[in-house]
């Protein structure tokens, strides 16, 4: 059962554009949200994360918006760079199993056309 | 800062042997997880430590035990590999593990089982 879904592998966008990344989640419980940057042999790298207790944060580039009625959230980069052509991770956590159990996605791929 | 280490890089083994790998946590972080990342099933919670102390567990037979050291410093071991066992080890830590602490990731150990 996949609690949080990225229904799309693969998004290009070109560089300047805005980035658009989408993930579902099915856990009513979960109230902890962050997104992860990926490069190929690295380590997934932090980048913004939200609570359930608001619906937006914005950290330079980067707004993660959380809808929990919807159970949805999204990652807006803007203005998207070459650089942040890599998989995106959306990953979920909840105060009631354990906030450092983390819930992923099967990630996005994003690449940005200069 | 240094980030969070783990060694070694690679390993390659033959079904059957056992094999332990090693994470340091960012100095001063406390928690500690590990996750198993396939191609097939994504990235995947295996547990988590704090205070030298197991807190969560996912869904992993018991071949794959681990223990946390005074330091804060992490070992996880897997016992009669299988085939299956070849993925990317990856090692988190985050401050506290209290709520909405984001945890950061180190770089992995890629596990070859021939």
């Amino acid at each position: 059962d996949q609690q949080v879904k990225q229904n799309s592998p693969s998004l290009s966008v070109q560089e300047g554009r805005i980035s658009i990344l989408n993930c579902d989640y099915t856990n009513s419980m979960f109230d902890y949200f962050l997104w992860y940057k990926k490069y190929p042999a690295e380590g997934p790298t932090f980048l913004i994360s939200i609570s359930s207790i608001k619906d937006k944060n914005e950290d330079g580039r980067f707004t993660v918006f959380l809808n929990k009625s919807a159970k949805h959230l999204s990652l807006h980069i803007v203005p998207s760079q070459p650089g942040d052509s890599a998989v995106y991770f959306c990953a979920a956590s909840g105060s009631n199993f354990g906030n450092e159990k983390l819930t992923f996605g099967t990630g996005t791929r994003l690449t940005i056309i200069p | 800062k240094a980030g969070v280490t783990q060694t070694p890089r690679y390993l390659i083994k033959t079904r059957g042997q056992q094999v332990t790998l090693s994470c340091s946590p960012i100095s001063g972080h406390r928690s500690v997880s590990w996750y198993q990342q396939t191609p097939g099933q994504g990235l995947q919670f295996l547990f988590e430590y704090f205070s030298e102390t197991q807190r969560n567990k996912g869904n992993f037979p018991g071949r794959f035990s681990g223990r946390q050291f005074s330091n804060s410093r992490s070992e996880m071991n897997v016992s009669t590999l299988e085939l299956g066992d070849s993925a990317l080890y990856l090692c988190a830590s985050s401050l506290t593990g209290s709520e909405y602490q984001p945890q950061h990731f180190g770089d992995g150990t890629r596990l070859s089982i021939l």
